[in-house]
């Protein structure tokens, strides 16, 4: 069974872009959530989707956004960049009542 | 505010010198502690969740184990591949909350 996959691996931005990130969940899975993981603050919760729905929001500025497709596909977006926005962004699904399930998330570097 | 402290920060092992680390947590109440382990590069990758106290989950070297405080991560005769970073979650029971993470343990196993 293929596991949660994350595109791009990599990415290299400038301040003041935007950028997209995208996430495909284990097959069935209709929950994604999306998390930053840096050293300082370790992983921090951004939202999570379920059925389409934002079911719960971290405490990030409104600069970070997502969706979910019909298909559970998730997308998430960061406008106007910000060097502190360096991070590994993870994308996690799941089922009802079970574990979180990782993918290996997107390196985001800002130049 | 729920919290979650894992200690200690990064723990050196000799190759079968057994060990434990520490995941202490505060939740109004809990739906479940979950322990992760990360590689570099990596996505977390799910090993336990322990739901009550006196709960205790084993696989391979490894066994975790829950009062109502804390939790520990139990690793017995640790060989070099079981370095990693290893993470700790709680998720409380009210609603479908998300997961709060501690900031984990980095793990180093020498042969």
């Amino acid at each position: 069974k293929a596991g949660v996959t994350q595109t791009p691996r990599y990415l290299i931005k400038t301040r003041g872009q935007q950028v997209t990130l995208s996430c495909s969940p284990i097959s069935g899975h209709r929950s994604v959530s999306w998390y930053q993981q840096t050293p300082g603050q370790g992983l921090q919760f951004l939202f999570e989707y379920f059925s389409e729905t934002q079911r719960n929001k971290g405490n990030f500025p409104g600069r970070f956004s997502g969706r979910q497709f019909s298909n559970s596909r998730s997308e998430m977006n960061v406008s106007t960049l910000e060097l502190g926005d360096s991070a590994l962004y993870l994308c996690a699904s799941s089922l009802a009542g079970e574990p979180q399930h990782f993918g290996d998330g997107t390196r985001l570097s800002i130049l | 505010e729920d919290q979650v402290t894992q200690s200690p920060e990064a723990l050196r092992l000799q190759e079968g010198e057994s060990s434990s680390l520490n995941c202490s947590y505060t939740v109004s109440g809990l739906r479940g502690l979950f322990w992760y382990r990360q590689d570099p590069g990596k996505g977390p990758e799910f090993l336990f969740t322990l739901y009550s106290a006196g709960e205790e989950k084993e696989k391979e070297r490894l066994k975790a184990t829950l009062t109502k405080k804390e939790s520990f991560l139990h690793i017995t005769a640790p060989k070099p591949e079981d370095s990693a970073t290893y993470l700790c979650a709680v998720q409380e029971i009210s609603g479908n909350t998300p997961l709060v993470f501690g900031k984990g343990t980095r793990l180093s196993v020498i042969a």
